[in-house]
């Protein structure tokens, strides 16, 4: 079955500081996506980034990076210089099975950028 | 593009009483998905649509869930016989393609309150 594991429940850092967000998922297929959500607190999910499973190469938007490695299962999300108004909750998802596109949701992390 | 909405914002009703969501896609996208997303958690699939017909429905839908998305536009999710656990957040998203991989575009989402 498909999992999405966001450890980190809450991050603190001051303003500039760069922050890491951890993901972690699992899945038996070989073809996938994942992808990054923020949820601010205004309550719309808005998508920041998808990535498919054959596609290793990192990417950089802005001030956002994001690092997929498939040997660890991982997809992680650095913010580099952070503001306060990234300050939201981040969620990572994969695509469930059977080609649906029904995404697979982790439990998103609360960050939280003070000046 | 308007992005996608949804009606109402906010519904508060009374244990038993039958409630209705309705949510409008962004025009011309093919898939529209339903979600539940409780208070500290993600949110998790319930059904989708590919066009008018209703592909997959999550074992989270009881039977007093029902989806409809007549000719293929807009959706209704109708929860008869509200219960307290029914309390959650409603949200919908459409995409674009017809396969997976596709990013899903949110709305607003409806928050249900059940007293």
């Amino acid at each position: 079955a498909q999992k999405v594991t966001q450890a980190q429940t809450e991050i603190s850092v001051v303003e500039k500081e760069d922050v890491t967000l951890d993901c972690v998922y699992e899945t038996r297929d070989t073809t996938y996506y994942l992808f990054w959500y923020k949820q601010p607190p205004s309550g719309e999910l808005v998508f920041l980034i998808r990535r498919n499973s054959f596609d290793e190469q990192n990417e950089i938007s802005g001030r956002y990076s994001w690092n997929f490695q498939k040997s660890t299962s991982s997809f992680n999300f650095t913010i580099t210089a952070s503001q306060v108004v990234d300050s939201a909750v981040y969620f990572c998802a994969l695509t469930g099975s059977g080609n649906t596109g029904k995404l697979i949701f982790g439990q998103g992390t609360t960050l939280q950028v003070k000046p | 593009d308007t992005g996608v909405s949804q009606d109402p914002r906010h519904k508060i009703t009374k244990r038993g009483q039958n409630v209705t969501f309705r949510c409008d896609p962004i025009s011309e996208h093919n898939r529209l998905y339903w979600y539940r997303q409780t208070l500290g958690q993600g949110p998790e699939f319930l059904t989708y649509f590919q066009n008018e017909a209703q592909l997959e429905k999550s074992r989270l839908l009881s039977d007093r869930f029902s989806a409809e998305r007549p000719k293929g536009s807009f959706s209704t999710l109708e929860i008869q016989r509200t219960e307290q656990g029914d309390s959650a957040m409603y949200l919908c998203a459409s995409s674009p393609g017809l396969a997976e991989g596709y990013e899903q575009y949110f709305g607003p989402g409806t928050r249900l309150t059940v007293t």
